[in-house]
């Protein structure tokens, strides 16, 4: 069975710019979240999706948005990139309602925002 | 408030030794998860291990045990015989709610490094 998948592994954009990343569930998994780790930060919560539904947001600016199609893969959009974005982005999946316990993660995406 | 505290930054262990990875959290839910993950170099987060709030039995996954004080909110893994290979980046995380609801949000410690030594 295929782990979660994260595209690109690495990317390196100029600040003003805006970026996709695109994550790829577990087969039959609903459920997709999204995390940011930084140095500083660690790893904050960002928003998650549940059939093409965002059931949960974290403390983020608008800059950051996602969206999550009926094949139940997601995709996250930051815009505007600022040098503080630079971060690794994690994206985790799970079965969905009343069902697992925990969120499988992918190897996530490094952004690099010069 | 820190909803989940690790205080060890850093710990270091002797191969086949086993070690203790602490972790403390705050809640005022009566359900809860709580979680550890593994994050080797590579960046993904691998889950070892699961303690559900109402669970009476310490969790265990071959290597890995949780040793859960509800009590004291204490959640601190226990990896014995320590391998080379399980050096690495530890996080303890919860998740508040019931397991199955509709707020899954984890939230993570800022993690121990974990070096084990030949």
């Amino acid at each position: 069975k295929a782990g979660v998948t994260q595209t690109p592994r690495y990317l390196i954009k100029t600040r003003g710019q805006q970026v996709t990343l695109s994550c790829s569930p577990i087969s039959g998994h609903r459920s997709v979240s999204w995390y940011q780790q930084t140095p500083g930060q660690g790893l904050q919560f960002l928003f998650e999706y549940f059939s093409e539904t965002q059931r949960n947001k974290g403390n983020f600016p608008g800059r950051f948005s996602g969206r999550q199609f009926s094949n139940s893969r997601s995709e996250m959009n930051v815009s505007t990139l600022e040098l503080g974005d630079s971060a690794l982005y994690l994206c985790a999946s799970r079965p969905g309602q009343a069902s697992g316990t925990e969120a499988f993660f992918g190897q996530g995406t490094r952004l690099t925002v010069v | 408030a820190q909803k989940i505290t690790q205080t060890q930054p850093g710990m270091f262990v002797q191969e086949k030794e086993a070690v203790t990875l602490d972790c403390t959290y705050d809640t005022s839910d009566q359900s809860y998860g709580l979680f550890w993950y593994k994050q080797p170099s590579s960046g993904e987060m691998i889950f070892l291990i699961y303690q559900g709030s109402y669970d009476e039995q310490n969790a265990t996954e071959g290597r890995y045990s949780l040793n859960f004080q509800k009590a004291r909110k204490s959640a601190n893994l226990v990896i014995s015989a320590s391998q080379l290979g399980d050096s690495a980046m530890y996080f303890c995380a919860m998740r508040e709610g019931r397991s199955g609801g509709s707020n899954y949000k984890l939230t993570f410690g800022k993690g121990t490094l974990l070096t084990v030594n030949p």
